[in-house]
């Protein structure tokens, strides 16, 4: 089975600083999702990834597919950062892509 | 706007009466799960289905039952809600084009209280 590790779990930073969230996986996958929890709930994807890096505003994300690990920056962080991050990796071809398991994920506290 | 819409935001029932969380898309996307959402445990998904009457169970299926019978459509049913299963459920959706997918799309998310 699939285990997804997050670190940090919890993260308190300065408005401005560079921020890395990180995630490892355990077994080969067919893409990693990072998703953003805000405080009323919802949940919204950020990324997703099966190589290389993607770049979306100060937010970058990274993985390594032979290390099994992924990374989450923002950079210039600012309060309305504030959020849980999630990592989820789906590790299904064809008919089980649907299948995603998810870290527990890290809670950001951006203060001004 | 693309967007997967989930019915009721917030509800609070009793023991043993049986309730219906709807979960609707307009992607016509193929694959389509429920999870639920507690605190300590993350996100385990309960259900998934891959296409039109085609479903399988997640890591926490006991309790729960679903249906796919359209391809926009898949909603949550409690048969006998007990209150273990007072929780925060997401309803997502996905398409399955190319070898590894497409990004998931999640509903608002449903608060259910089960006294």
């Amino acid at each position: 089975k699939n285990e997804v590790e997050q670190s940090p779990q919890n993260l308190t930073a300065q408005e401005g600083e560079f921020i890395t969230i990180n995630c490892s996986y355990s077994v080969g996958i067919s893409a990693l999702h990072w998703l953003q929890q805000h405080p009323g709930g919802g949940i919204v994807s950020l990324f997703m990834l099966s190589s290389g890096k993607k770049k979306h505003g100060r937010l970058i994300a990274t993985i390594n597919i032979q290390e099994k690990h992924s990374s989450l920056h923002i950079t210039a962080s600012h309060p309305r950062d504030s959020a849980v991050y999630i990592c989820a990796v789906r590790w299904g071809y064809g008919g089980s892509q649907g299948n995603l398991i998810f870290g527990k994920g890290t809670k950001l506290s951006v203060k001004p | 706007e693309a967007q997967v819409t989930q019915n009721p935001r917030y509800l609070i029932t009793v023991t043993g009466k049986k309730l219906t969380v709807t979960c609707s898309q307009n992607m016509n996307h193929e694959y389509m799960s429920w999870y639920r959402q507690d605190p300590g445990l993350g996100l385990r998904q309960i259900y998934y289905s891959m296409n039109v009457e085609v479903t399988d169970k997640g890591d926490v299926p006991e309790g729960y039952k679903v249906s796919r019978k359209e391809k926009r459509n898949f909603p949550l049913i409690l048969e006998s809600p007990s209150p273990n299963q007072t929780s925060l459920y997401f309803c997502a959706s996905s398409s399955g084009q190319g070898r590894v997918g497409t990004e998931a799309f999640f509903g608002q998310g449903t608060r259910l209280t089960v006294v």
